[in-house]
């Protein structure tokens, strides 16, 4: 059974500093990953999308990357701002085909 | 329509009533998924529809559960005699096909008193 972990759980980050956020799997035969935000009391936007034949995606100041042989994906934010602040998500479409969501990382960016 | 959108955004019931929730996908996306977040949890997946068939029902959480998607877009999910434990906001995604990146309506949020 596919199981999606991240850590940390909450993280706070003074403004301006480059990060980090970690998603880790237990099956690395997976179809694909993706990272969302969510904002309190909002919905979830999604961020990128990496497909299991890519090892990167960029999107502006975020960059994700993908190991899946070692089950691992994160997700770097550059520069960061305080409007960064949110809920950070990773999903993975297990070979089940079922999507299976971390419990996400609660970011805070320090004025 | 610019994206998702889900009805009612807030939904406060009775235990044992009947309650329905309907998602709006994006217009020609053939794929779309319903999730539950309960307060403290992860993203529970429910279920997911490409077209109108529903590939896997296992994620519902009992049988009191259950979701329809007629004509290739508009879905309910029902949820009969509702417990307690129901309460979470319940979300609706759409992807142009299973696989492709997912966009979420705002979700519904139930309580069951």
């Amino acid at each position: 059974k596919q199981e999606v972990t991240q850590i940390p759980a909450a993280l706070s980050v003074p403004e301006g500093e480059n990060l980090v956020l970690n998603c880790s799997f237990t099956d690395s035969a997976i179809y694909n990953l993706q990272w969302f935000r969510q904002d309190p009391g909002k919905g979830l936007t999604s961020l990128l999308l990496i497909q299991s034949s890519q090892r990167e995606q960029t999107s502006g100041r975020l960059n994700a990357s993908l190991d899946k042989s070692s089950g691992r994906s994160t997700l770097y934010i550059a520069a960061s701002q305080p409007g960064d602040s949110a809920t950070y998500l990773c999903a993975v479409r297990s070979r089940d085909d079922k999507i299976i969501f971390g419990k996400g990382t609660r970011l805070h960016i320090l004025p | 329509g610019a994206g998702v959108s889900q009805s009612p955004s807030n939904k406060v019931t009775e235990k044992g009533k009947d309650v329905e929730l309907r998602c709006d996908p994006i217009s020609g996306h053939t794929a779309l998924y319903w999730y539950r977040q309960s307060l403290g949890q992860g993203l529970e997946f429910l279920i997911y529809f490409q077209g109108n068939s529903a590939p896997d029902k296992s994620g519902l959480p009992s049988d009191r559960f259950s979701a329809e998607r007629t004509g290739g877009s508009v879905s309910t999910l029902t949820i009969q005699r509702t417990q307690q434990e129901d309460s979470a906001v319940y979300l609706c995604a759409s992807s142009l096909a299973h696989g492709y990146e997912q966009y979420f309506g705002p979700g519904t949020r139930l309580t069951v008193t």
